[in-house]
């Protein structure tokens, strides 16, 4: 079957960095992406990996590894806005995205 | 991006009515998408609208519970029909654009809160 694990929650202090991974299993492999989603909001698109390595971004970043079904996003210089929680979805053969059910992100002071 | 809107924002409906959300793009797309989100869990993908043809739905879900209409390429509506208490979600549109370098991307609506007394 597939399926999409990560973290439920993880907290981080202002300032700092934190790193949430994610793991993969899918029919065919045609893309991660990682979603940001703010309580009673829609997600939003944060980053794209198709190719091995790391993709920067500002203060996020997002890396992939195909042969280990593994991904992480990794945020820097954290903020109190960037609590959230953060989705990471898998695209399939068919184009289907696969979707994690969601790392909720706590930032402390 | 695509900007996308969607109508009403939230509801509060009777058990065994219905409701129909409506979903408004700002440019012409092809592939249309309508997800739920329960509190806590997961998107989960109902339908794929497509213009001029059938919406494709997902395992669990099925036609004359959850009606889809695709007019035009711009605007797409899902009904929930005969709603129950476990009705109760975030129904999501999303649209889907080729990015150069960032794959066939899904951007969201805002969402309609569902609630089903």
């Amino acid at each position: 079957g597939q399926n999409i694990d990560q973290p439920t929650e993880m907290t981080a202090t202002e300032g700092a960095i934190v790193q949430i991974n994610c793991t993969y299993q899918t029919s065919g492999f045609n893309g991660l992406f990682w979603y940001q989603q703010h309580a009673g909001e829609a997600p939003t698109f944060l980053s794209y990996n198709v190719l091995d390595g790391l993709e920067e971004k500002g203060r996020f970043s997002s890396f992939l590894s195909r042969s280990k079904g593994y991904s992480y996003l990794l945020l820097k210089e954290l903020q109190m806005k960037d609590s959230a929680s953060y989705l990471c979805a898998g695209l399939d053969s068919n184009y289907q995205l696969i979707w994690g059910a969601g790392t909720k992100l706590i930032i402390k002071p | 991006s695509a900007v996308i809107s969607q109508k009403p924002s939230r509801d509060i409906c009777q058990r065994g009515t219905s409701l129909t959300i409506q979903c408004q793009v700002d440019s012409q797309v092809t592939m249309m998408f309508w997800y739920r989100q329960q509190p806590g869990q997961s998107l989960t993908l109902i339908a794929t609208a497509n213009q001029g043809s059938e919406a494709t739905y997902e395992s669990g879900f099925v036609i004359d519970k959850f009606p889809i209409s695709r007019p035009n390429l711009t605007f797409s509506t899902l009904t929930v029909s005969n709603m129950s208490p476990e009705d109760s979600s975030i129904y999501l549109c999303s649209v889907e654009e080729e990015n150069r370098g960032q794959g066939n991307t899904q951007y969201f609506g805002p969402g309609t809160r569902l609630t089903v007394l």
